[in-house]
């Protein structure tokens, strides 16, 4: 069975300061690992993904297999980046997805 | 392109009442999934559709909640009858069929309150 787990619920930073949001999985296989986001009162929205190795609004995230997590980082926190954060993991032939508990990011001016 | 389109987007029912969501998937897409997200959780899958088949819905609880995907475009859930347990935020996606670059689109969910 697959599993995502977050285990901050609330993380406060201060603006300017460096941000990381943990997230750790456990699959058999490999798995493709995302980040998704939900600002207030918006709907649920990818961020990034770990195939893409991409850097989004100032966020990257790097998937170790290693030490099956794939944190997402921010070198210096703005104040629009207070939002719920959400790790997810797809996996097996119809791409189930799985999401961990969530994080909110709360940056204080 | 358009979103992905949930109704209601509120629903206040009795407990022991029915209810059910729509969803309109993003043109295209053949899979569309349903969540069930309770205050403080993550997003929980209820169950998978591909096109009008069901590819998952082992978390989905059979005795009450059943769902349909007729022609494999819209959905629609059902909670019949509802418990006070089922209060949440059902979040319906969509995306396209195939692996590699695809994400899920979400809906802005439908917030049900069961009193």
């Amino acid at each position: 069975a697959q599993r995502v787990t977050q285990p901050e619920k609330l993380l406060s930073v201060f603006k300017g300061a460096p941000v990381e949001l943990k997230c750790n999985y456990s699959y058999s296989g490999s798995p493709e690992l995302f980040w998704y986001v939900q600002y207030s009162r918006q709907r649920l929205q990818l961020l990034l993904r770990h195939i893409s190795r991409e850097s989004i609004k100032g966020f990257t995230a790097d998937l170790n297999k290693g030490e099956t997590s794939f944190h997402l980082k921010k070198p210096f926190a703005q104040e629009e980046d207070s939002a719920m954060y959400y790790c997810a993991l797809r996996s097996g032939g119809y791409q189930k997805v799985t999401f961990g508990t969530g994080t909110k990011l709360q940056v204080i001016p | 392109e358009a979103g992905v389109a949930q109704s209601p987007r509120y629903k206040i029912i009795e407990k022991r009442q029915s209810v059910a969501f729509w969803c309109n998937p993003i043109s295209g897409h053949a899979t569309l999934y349903w969540y069930q997200q309770i205050l403080g959780q993550g997003p929980k899958l209820l169950i998978q559709f591909q096109n009008n088949g069901v590819v998952d819905d082992s978390q989905l609880p059979k005795d009450r909640f059943s769902a349909e995907r007729l022609k494999g475009v819209d959905s629609t859930l059902k909670i019949q009858p509802a418990k006070l347990e089922d209060s949440a935020v059902y979040l319906c996606a969509s995306s396209l069929i195939w692996a590699g670059n695809t994400e899920a689109f979400f809906g802005q969910g439908t917030r049900l309150t069961v009193v």
